[in-house]
């Protein structure tokens, strides 16, 4: 099947400071990729809609300029948390889609952990 | 607007029992329906996928749901469970084609007892 690489896989940062983490679709284009987060022990909640080349949809709540998302290319889109907090600390997920219609399938990345000290 | 519910957020079950967790949607239009499967710390793998047809689904690991309309259910089963089936499970719920967004439910940890 499809792949979703994420990077990195774990990330420690200090508070205030901004990490960014990768998700790349390497065998396939993703005009779409949807980043998630999960809390401990808890679902995962759909954050945003990366969409490549126009601006991410954010879900309601979720704070569009603490998460930046950038999708530059069909087969890469960022997420940059800003001036990250300890509530901040999670695991982030992203997946992308691919095929057509009842085809279609999505993929997910490995996952990212950060935490924010 | 679509939504998952697991109604059981642990199953504890004993090694080769049989194991069913539970999972009802809501939504108004068509679904396609999903059961994935999250080891510690890793990301998500599909188990099954229910799109049309049959609605009996077979996935990986010995693993079946059915899909059932008038219940509006996607119960996954296992005949037999082994030590290795401990995970968390998330049924999932998509209108795949339209928009691409999947929902979620909360997840159900499956402990398999020795």
């Amino acid at each position: 099947g499809a792949v979703v690489s994420q990077h990195p896989s774990w990330v420690i940062c200090k508070s205030g400071t901004s990490v960014k983490i990768e998700c790349r679709s390497l065998d396939f284009q993703a005009t779409t990729m949807f980043w998630y987060r999960q809390f401990p022990k808890q679902s995962l909640m759909l954050m945003a809609t990366s969409n490549e080349g126009s601006k991410a949809t954010y879900e309601q709540g979720v704070e569009k300029d603490k998460f930046l998302i950038n999708h530059a290319s069909l087969t890469l889109s960022t997420l940059t948390v800003t001036s990250a907090h300890p509530e901040d600390s999670s695991f982030y997920i992203c997946s992308a889609p691919t095929g057509t219609g009842r085809n279609t399938e999505a993929f997910f990345g490995q996952g990212t952990r950060l935490t924010v000290v | 607007a679509q939504s998952v519910t697991q109604l059981d957020s642990q199953v504890p079950v004993f090694e080769e029992a049989p194991v069913e967790l539970r999972c009802n949607y809501s939504s108004s239009v068509s679904v396609y329906l999903f059961w994935y499967v999250q080891y510690p710390n890793q990301g998500l793998q599909l188990l099954l996928k229910y799109l049309s047809g049959s609605t009996l689904v077979k996935g990986i690991n010995g693993f079946e749901a059915e899909f059932n309309k008038s219940q509006t259910s996607f119960h996954l089963r296992k005949p037999s469970v082994h030590i290795s089936d401990t995970a968390e499970y998330f049924c999932a719920v998509s209108d795949l084609g339209r928009d691409d967004k999947i929902i979620f439910g909360k997840g159900t940890r499956l402990h398999i007892l020795p």
